[in-house]
């Protein structure tokens, strides 16, 4: 079993949907969370961190949920733009960062 | 402020050749790490530097990798002899460490390695 699952997808939206993506992960030890994008053949760049009381910045909203070693990641209002890969990361830290990154959710967003 | 390079941007060697590849992180950033995108596969970690101490070098794959940074500014990673096994993208990131449990790794932009 994989410490990170992600559907890779591709979620197919039009301009202007709203899109989820779930992840799951397998040790309970995972201290903190993160969402990364990765465009095509480009290194993987922070989204956003997922903090425990949920987090939104802009059009993006992030949830957790611990008891259930569960993810989410929303985007409302898609853009063109948003069409990348969604990595979905957690970190196993032990005094220092440890980073385990799921295979990615691919998104298009046609116009 | 320039962010992570990675020299080479892509490599093809032939299996049992060697490669170096070379990453200078952010400027100031103790941390760096080295990472391995296999084709299909999810990013792995590979291993972690402070400065010039290697920290946690458990993700690395065999002995014949190795990874060194000298004087805690710009870290190699070499493959001796290569395998075609070892062909993928190597990332490298740096982060500070002013928030332990969110710091940001900022990510070069990968050598894309091929093993023929």
């Amino acid at each position: 079993r994989k410490e990170v699952e992600q559907d890779p997808g591709p979620f197919n939206v039009p301009e202007g949907a709203t899109v989820a993506f779930n992840c799951t992960y397998s040790n309970s030890a995972s201290q903190s969370f993160f969402w990364y994008r990765q465009d095509c053949r480009k290194e993987p760049k922070l989204l956003m961190s997922v903090y425990s009381s949920g987090n939104e910045d802009g059009r993006f909203t992030a949830q957790l949920n611990r008891a259930s070693q569960y993810i989410s990641l929303l985007i409302r209002d898609s853009k063109l733009s948003d069409s990348a890969t969604y990595l979905c990361v957690v970190n196993l830290y032990t005094g220092f960062q440890k980073l385990v990154f799921g295979t990615g959710t691919r998104l298009l967003v046609s116009p | 402020e320039a962010g992570v390079t990675q020299f080479p941007s892509h490599s093809v060697i032939e299996k049992g050749q060697t490669v170096t590849l070379r990453c200078d992180p952010i400027s100031g950033h103790d941390n760096l790490y080295w990472y391995r995108r296999v084709m299909g596969k999810e990013i792995k970690f590979l291993l972690h530097f402070v400065k010039e101490s290697k920290q946690d070098e458990s993700g690395m794959p065999n002995n014949r990798f190795l990874a060194e940074r000298t004087g805690g500014t710009y870290s190699t990673l070499k493959v001796q002899p290569a395998e075609l096994e070892d062909s993928g993208v190597y990332f490298c990131a740096s982060s500070q460490d002013s928030i332990p449990l969110y710091n940001e790794q900022f990510f070069g932009p990968g050598t894309r390695l091929t093993v023929l």
